[in-house]
């Protein structure tokens, strides 16, 4: 069965720090999907990046930065010099693809809080 | 990126009535929604899968006479909770699957009942 884990529960920070979020995945598939999502505050879950079993070159986006090992089945997920609009809870979720319903398994969730 | 809405945002009700919640997917096409209840600072759990022109799959221990599911259309769907109650108060979540297999959620409904 799959599963995420996101050990960290809560990471606190202060503006202009970088911060790593965990995600440990399990499954049993060569095929599959990650996924991170951010929830602020308002509730909704906003799509940051979806990543393929085969592709495990890392990449950025503008502060965001995600890297992808297989090796040690984790994709992390860094936000560099943060600021107070990060602060929200971030998810990391797995898909096993077509054959499981592409259905999500998302972990515990990280929060982010970033101080002034 | 893909939008997706869903109404009402909050809802408060008297326990024993029923509470209809929308998904809309406003700028795709969805075969598949998914429904998910989220409690507080807590993960999000999935409820149901949601397909258009058919049955929904439920997840196992949710039951399919209290949350009703209906996906009449490419993108519409909707979850009605029906005869509830102070336990089903939670916040409820749906998504909208586009052609590349991303889910893009919707706000959210926090439906309470007293």
């Amino acid at each position: 069965a799959q599963k995420v884990t996101q050990a960290q529960t809560e990471i606190s920070v202060v503006e202009k720090e970088d911060v790593t979020l965990d995600c440990v995945y399990e499954t049993r598939d060569t095929t599959y999907y990650l996924f991170w999502y951010k929830q602020p505050p308002s509730g909704e879950l906003v799509f940051l990046i979806r990543r393929n079993s085969f592709d495990e070159q890392n990449e950025i986006s503008g502060r965001y930065s995600w890297n992808f090992q297989k090796s040690t089945s984790s994709f992390n997920f860094t936000i560099t010099a943060s600021q107070v609009v990060d602060s929200a809870v971030y998810f990391c979720a797995l898909s096993e693809g077509r054959a499981a319903g592409n259905k999500l398994t998302f972990g515990g969730g990280t929060r982010v809080l970033v101080k002034p | 990126g893909a939008v997706v809405s869903q109404h009402p945002s909050r809802v408060i009700c008297k326990s024993g009535t029923s509470v209809k919640i929308e998904c809309r997917s406003l700028d795709f096409q969805a075969t598949t929604m998914f429904w998910y209840r989220q409690f507080p600072k807590k993960s999000l759990m999935l409820m149901a899968t949601s397909n258009e022109g058919s049955k929904a799959t439920y997840e196992q221990g949710v039951e399919k006479d209290k949350f009703l599911i209906n996906h009449a259309s490419l993108t519409l769907s909707t979850l009605t909770v029906t005869s509830a109650h102070p336990e089903d108060s939670s916040f409820y979540i749906c998504s909208a699957r586009d052609v590349k297999n991303i889910q893009y959620f919707g706000a959210g409904t926090r439906l309470s009942v007293l």
